[in-house]
């Protein structure tokens, strides 16, 4: 399989401490794209990073991106009971026409 | 702010009888995906439309799944026959232009139940 694998599985922490996520891939992409997703609700879009980035922002979100090893993550900083949720990250390879590849994702939960 | 409409929400089917789930992207979306989301995994994509046209169906089971978009705005998915296996959150997407680029815009889902 080509698609992007999160790690760890599951993360639970305490309100204000920070979230890392990671993601690893196999093959070269054009970008990557993190969700979230609340319990049976859709997906939201966090923040895409192309394949010439290294960071990007976005209020507390940090993503990275590193080529070289072939793996993305995520951190969530001063985290709070509402960034509770699903964390997915999506790969779109070069080859595609605008398919995105999605991980089985991180559960992330943060306890009050 | 502009939504991605699914319905209906849940869908409880017996198994051999046929389903439907409908889509209305975000008004001017030209690209529109259809995705099946197992509990605890990532979503699939099943098909994906640009406009009226089907650009990726190689991961649709097209011998019991149909999709389509015929005025290249809303979508029907459709399962007939149901199996059990088939039970599984079905997710609708769209997004601007096609492109990996874009970002996508997700509705609630149909949460469906086979028996």
């Amino acid at each position: 399989s080509q698609q992007g694998e999160e790690d760890p599985q599951a993360l639970s922490i305490q309100e204000g401490e920070n979230a890392t996520m990671n993601c690893s891939y196999k093959t070269s992409i054009n970008n990557l794209q993190w969700y979230r997703q609340n319990s049976g609700r859709g997906l939201v879009h966090l923040i895409l990073i192309r394949s010439n980035e290294r960071e990007k922002h976005s209020g507390r979100l940090r993503v990275t991106l590193d080529t070289s090893k072939k793996s993305s993550s995520l951190l969530i900083t001063a985290s709070r009971a509402a960034d509770t949720a699903s964390y997915f990250c999506a790969t779109s390879y070069n080859t595609n026409a605008g398919k995105s590849t999605f991980g089985d994702g991180t559960t992330l939960t943060v306890k009050p | 702010e502009a939504e991605v409409a699914q319905s209906p929400r849940y869908k409880i089917t017996e198994k051999s009888q046929a389903v439907a789930f409908w889509c209305d992207p975000i008004s001017g979306h030209a690209t529109l995906y259809w995705y099946r989301q197992i509990l605890g995994q990532g979503p699939e994509l099943l098909v994906q439309f640009q406009d009226e046209s089907v650009v990726d169906d190689s991961q649709l089971p097209k011998d019991r799944f149909s999709a389509e978009r015929l005025k290249g705005v809303d979508s029907t998915l459709k399962i007939q026959p149901a199996e059990l296996g088939d039970s599984a959150m079905y997710l609708c997407a769209s997004s601007p232009r096609q492109g990996s680029s874009y970002e996508q815009y997700f509705g609630p889902g149909t949460r469906l139940t086979v028996t």
